[in-house]
């Protein structure tokens, strides 16, 4: 069976440092790959998700990045932390229909 | 872009009341998708709607797809502790992969 993994669970990093989330998931090939920001007791906003290695749609072009450098690998990552960067970070997975399957995600404070 | 809305924002109930949430669409769905988060957890998956006028059950839930496929429902009958948690509903952009959430109705109940 699938399963998805995001690490680290909690970080707390100083405004202006960087920042690497990593997920990968396991038991499936060529999965559509997806990172979202939940800031607290909202809703679910998509920033990135990628089809394929080194494919990647940016839906909020802020301070923040991401790449896929393996199959299975979906890396998010900022140069300089802002405040408002502060959240919940999901990222998630589909492969032959729409059904999205998250991970345990990252609750990222900037401080 | 497409837009998803989602009423009501908050409910708060009786145990053993009914409780309703309501999706709407600003454009015509192929799918409509309900997941739900617990505090403190990640979404997930309940359910997907693809044809127009559709109802589905899940033990009390019951999930409608309207018959013009822009509005959504899930209806839960008798509401237990268990079932408190942020609800959301998604659909996917025209010949996107993506998925557009709505903002959530989040549940709690009084025991």
């Amino acid at each position: 069976s699938q399963t998805i993994h995001q690490w680290p669970a909690t970080l707390v990093q100083p405004v202006g440092s960087p920042l690497s989330l990593e997920c990968t998931v396991e038991g499936t090939s060529n999965p559509n790959l997806y990172w979202y920001r939940q800031a607290a007791g909202r809703g679910l906003q998509l920033l990135f998700y990628s089809v394929g290695i080194g494919q990647i749609s940016s839906e909020v072009p802020q301070n923040l990045s991401a790449s896929r450098p393996q199959d299975r690998q979906f890396i998010l990552s900022s140069k300089k932390l802002l405040l408002s960067d502060s959240g919940f970070y999901l990222c998630a997975w589909n492969q032959y229909s729409y059904e999205q399957y998250f991970g345990p995600g990252t609750r990222l404070t900037v401080t | 872009g497409q837009q998803v809305m989602q009423i009501p924002q908050y409910q708060h109930v009786q145990e053993g009341e009914d409780f309703t949430t309501y999706c709407n669409s600003s454009t015509t769905l192929s799918n409509i998708q309900w997941y739900k988060q617990r505090p403190g957890g990640h979404p997930v998956f309940l359910i997907q709607l693809v044809k127009s006028g559709e109802v589905k059950k899940q033990k009390r839930l019951t999930f409608q797809f309207g018959e013009a496929k822009k509005n959504s429902s899930l209806h839960i009958t008798a509401t237990q502790t268990t079932d408190v948690g942020t609800y959301f509903c998604a659909g996917p952009p025209q010949g996107a992969q993506k998925l557009v959430f709505g903002q959530g109705t989040r549940l709690t109940i009084n025991p």
